[in-house]
């Protein structure tokens, strides 16, 4: 069957680089952004989240920029790997209990050893 | 181990012959939702519940229906499959309690081709 990362963007680094994958979102009463890893197969992964009230959160490996000001989400990887290659997906939504998800379209990321 | 479970992970069916696709979390869960993805179109939510019993519309809901009976299991239902609800099918679940909550466990899928 068709891929779904099938027509989306895709950025290709060497291993060992470090990733840059960008996120416009659209809804300025978002509060809340979650980053996901969807592999070949695989349902989404959550790997990162951020509230607006913070503009960078760092786990392990990744960290996650947002810049209210231009809605612009980004997601840093450091020394990617083979394993980090991936469909990467932001979304979006206000705070609260039971509010829904709006989910970008993603990026894919081709990682070469 | 903590998981949502999908079934079945592919189907073949005809247009207008009902079927349904189970899914089952381990978790405890209030929330379940089920949503499907297209090339092109990103992740769209069908629908959604909050609790048993508790079920409502997501952004793409014509030609489905689920149920939830209890916590545990949320089934998607489509009573006459048309070609255009080919695709790519996710159950999702997620804790509620806290503001900052979102959808952090997703089944491994379910490829659905009407022809």
């Amino acid at each position: 069957g068709e891929s779904v990362g099938l027509h989306l963007p895709t950025l290709s680094v060497q291993e060992g680089d470090n990733s840059i994958i960008n996120c416009a979102y659209s809804n300025s009463a978002s509060d809340y952004f979650i980053w996901y890893k969807q592999e070949s197969g695989k349902g989404p992964q959550f790997i990162i989240d951020i509230r607006s009230n913070m503009d960078k959160r760092q786990g392990q490996r990744v960290t996650v920029l947002l810049n209210k000001t231009v809605k612009h989400l980004s997601l840093q990887i450091a020394a990617t790997q083979p394993g980090d290659s991936a469909v990467y997906f932001c979304a979006e939504k206000p705070l609260g209990r039971y509010s829904t998800l709006t989910f970008g379209k993603g990026t894919m990321l081709l990682v070469s050893p | 181990e903590a998981q949502v479970t999908q079934n079945p992970r592919y189907l073949i069916t005809v247009t207008g012959k009902k079927l349904t696709v189970t899914c089952s979390q381990n978790m405890n869960h209030e929330y379940m939702s089920w949503y499907r993805q297209d090339p092109g179109l990103g992740l769209r939510q069908i629908y959604y519940s909050m609790n048993v019993e508790v079920t409502d519309k997501g952004d793409v809901p014509e030609g489905y229906k689920v149920s939830r009976k209890e916590k545990r299991n949320f089934p998607l239902i489509l009573e006459s499959p048309s070609p255009n609800q080919t695709s790519l099918y996710f159950c999702a679940s997620r804790e509620q309690g806290n503001l900052m909550n979102t959808e952090a466990f997703f089944g491994q899928g379910t490829r659905l081709t009407v022809v």
